[in-house]
């Protein structure tokens, strides 16, 4: 099983700053990495796909980066409506898919 | 519009059995696979099995194995996710969500979820 890790597990940022998420695979997943976002009380919503296609309707602030083992996510310009949980999956061998333990992007 | 309608929220007790549904619409039903994902309050995200309703091929976790089963009624583009011999740590929002094909298994749609308490 591939196990996911994310850092930091929160991430205290102003809105209009940047914010940098990382993801880590335990081993290769070559670009088969997805992101999502989770608000409270919300199911999550799939942001990133293939490390770097932007789901529908998701817009240009964010970004995904990366290959093999280690993977960024973007947000460029922190918006109210981004704080949230943001969580990484590996789509590249399974079962099982598997999901990173999520970063909370709160109000600094 | 992509619409998973799940039922509702169910309240059980050890050693029971849950069947929870999704309803969906707005696309091709057989050309889609399903998954499901579950959520323990405050927890992260885990993946429990897959249904391609073009086929009815399935695949389960191993932790889970033996205790889940997917299915399908493609006569109205349904899917149902039964587990049985529950514990406590099976409490849990459980998420119906939609994937492309079989080796693009990322969820582009989920239900609005199903809060599944076990509790004696």
């Amino acid at each position: 099983e591939i196990v996911m890790t994310q850092s930091p597990a929160t991430l205290s940022v102003s809105p209009g700053e940047r914010a940098t998420l990382s993801c880590r695979a335990s081993q290769s997943v070559s670009s088969t990495l997805a992101w999502y976002q989770q608000r409270p009380g919300q199911p999550p919503r799939l942001l990133i796909y293939g490390t770097s296609t932007r789901a529908t309707g998701i817009p240009a602030r964010f970004s995904g980066i990366g290959s093999g083992t280690e993977f960024n996510l973007t947000i460029s310009s922190l918006q109210s409506e981004d704080f949230a949980v943001y969580f990484c999956q590996q789509y590249s061998s399974w079962p099982p898919v598997t999901f990173g333990p999520g970063t909370k992007v709160d109000i600094k | 519009q992509v619409h998973l309608v799940q039922s509702g929220g169910e309240m059980t007790k050890p050693g029971a059995s849950v069947k929870v549904s999704c309803q969906t619409s707005g696309y091709n039903f057989m050309m889609y696979d399903i998954s499901w994902v579950r959520q323990a309050p405050g927890q992260g995200l885990e993946w429990m099995g897959w249904i391609s309703p073009y086929n009815g091929d399935t695949k389960y976790s191993q932790k889970l194995q033996g205790r889940v089963t997917v299915t399908t009624d493609t006569s109205t583009s349904t899917v149902y996710m039964e587990l049985r011999s529950l514990r406590s740590d099976d409490t849990a929002v459980y998420y119906c969500v939609r994937s492309g094909t079989y080796y693009n298994l990322y969820f582009d749609s989920w239900g609005q979820g199903t809060l599944v308490t076990v509790s004696s």
